[in-house]
């Protein structure tokens, strides 16, 4: 069985610093994804981004970096320069390769809020 | 861009009711999911259908769930005997290859009294 772990279930920054939203999961397959998700208070699930277990590289995309370890089995998502808009919660979650059904299992999610 | 859809925005339903809550999934695609969220907690999977039957589904989705495609557009979630504890936003899924990026409907927020 698979499981994500988001230990931080609610953050608080002023606008402009850099914050570190982290994200630990657990699986027995050596072939999964995993993804960030961002549900503003509209309350839709936004796709951020998806990376294979096979590539470690880190990924930057504007203010947001995404630092993916396998050997700690943390995938943890940073945004620099925050500002009010990213005002979110935010979900870290998981697909195994081998899962038929190829659910996402999804961490408990962060409240990051961002305070002018 | 394509987009998932989902009606109704909003639901609200006696309990003992029964419900019906509708996609409309990307055309082309062939994996079709529902999750539920209740208020303030995580995503939670509730089922994933390929090729006109369930490939998996969750402890949550009992015997008074149900889901079809009954046209080749449509992916419904039917909940009969509502509970209380049904309350939650229902989130429609789709994708092409079953190892592509889930992306969601905006949901349906189910409320039973």
């Amino acid at each position: 069985a698979q499981k994500v772990t988001q230990a931080q279930t609610e953050i608080s920054v002023v606008e402009k610093e850099d914050v570190t939203l982290d994200c630990v999961y657990e699986t027995r397959d050596t072939t999964y994804y995993l993804f960030w998700y961002k549900q503003p208070p509209s309350g839709e699930l936004v796709f951020l981004i998806r990376r294979n277990s096979f590539d470690e590289q880190n990924e930057i995309s504007g203010r947001y970096s995404w630092n993916f370890q396998k050997s700690t089995s943390s995938f943890n998502f940073t945004i620099t320069a925050s500002q009010v808009v990213d005002s979110a919660v935010y979900f870290c979650a998981l697909i195994n390769g081998n899962n038929a059904g190829n659910m996402l299992t999804f961490g408990g999610g962060t409240r990051l809020m961002v305070k002018p | 861009e394509p987009e998932v859809t989902q009606t109704p925005s909003h639901q609200v339903t006696q309990m003992g009711q029964e419900v019906i809550l509708r996609c409309v999934p990307i055309s082309n695609h062939l994996y079709f999911y529902w999750y539920r969220q209740i208020l303030g907690q995580k995503v939670e999977f509730l089922v994933s259908f390929y090729n006109n039957e369930i490939s998996e589904k969750s402890e949550i989705f009992d015997d008074r769930f149900s889901v079809e495609r009954p046209d080749g557009s449509n992916f419904t979630l039917k909940i009969r005997s509502t509970k209380l504890e049904d309350s939650a936003m229902y989130f429609c899924a789709s994708i092409y290859e079953s190892t592509d990026t889930q992306y969601f409907g905006p949901g349906t927020r189910l409320t039973v009294l």
